[in-house]
């Protein structure tokens, strides 16, 4: 069935270094979206790209599409504490309304 | 209100009690969504509501969930029997239409005893 794998399922950088996370589809997705969940809290939405090749920014966030739209990343430059949490991509699923989620990668921050 | 409202927080049951959550997603939006994240997993999607109809329940883990929508706005989500196995975050999210972002609400921490 369809899938979506994200990579790696944990990262630990100092404050200050910077945070990639991967996601890749089984199949073309029309968007893919992301979310941010902090401990104890909910998924929270981030942005959704929809063209092959966008490339958005949120302050030090840069999230990527792939051009085939079956890859996508997201880039933190100079991580904060306030990053920590966990980092899911979701894309829609076959029937086009579910919507199928990575697993997540979970930003961790040195002390 | 202007987000997904859940109800309670926090819900703890002896083994074999029902119980029922409830889902108060954001006015207008006509996808709901139900999901069990158990800790340090992603959102397992459970079933899938458009206006009052249930179009997927196929994440359902059995017979004891039962989950409705009666007049295409609130939800609630039941459980019958409950076993320890339920011990999870339930999450409610809605969505303005079919595949759009995903508003979450704050999850319902359910404890079987």
């Amino acid at each position: 069935g369809q899938q979506v794998m994200q990579i790696p399922q944990y990262q630990h950088v100092q404050e200050g270094e910077d945070f990639t996370t991967y996601c890749n589809s089984s199949t073309t997705l029309s968007n893919i979206q992301w979310y941010k969940q902090r401990p104890g809290g909910h998924p929270v939405f981030l942005i959704q790209l929809v063209k092959s090749g966008e490339v958005k920014k949120q302050k030090r966030l840069t999230f990527q599409f792939g051009e085939a739209k079956k890859n996508s990343s997201l880039h933190i430059t100079a991580t904060q504490t306030t990053d920590v949490g966990t980092y899911f991509c979701a894309g829609p699923s076959d029937s086009n309304y579910q919507l199928i989620w990575g697993a997540g990668t979970k930003l961790i921050i040195k002390p | 209100g202007a987000g997904v409202s859940q109800s309670p927080r926090y819900k703890v049951a002896k083994r074999g009690q029902d119980v029922a959550l409830r889902c108060d997603p954001i006015s207008g939006h006509v996808s709901l969504f139900w999901y069990q994240q158990a800790l340090g997993q992603g959102p397992e999607f459970l079933t899938y509501f458009q206006n009052e109809a249930q179009l997927d329940k196929s994440g359902l883990p059995s017979d004891r969930f039962f989950a409705e929508r009666p007049e295409g706005s609130v939800s609630t989500l039941k459980i019958q029997r409950t076993q320890q196995e339920d011990s999870a975050v339930y999450l409610c999210a809605s969505s303005f239409h079919n595949s759009q972002p995903q508003h979450f609400g704050d999850g319902t921490r359910l404890s079987i005893l």
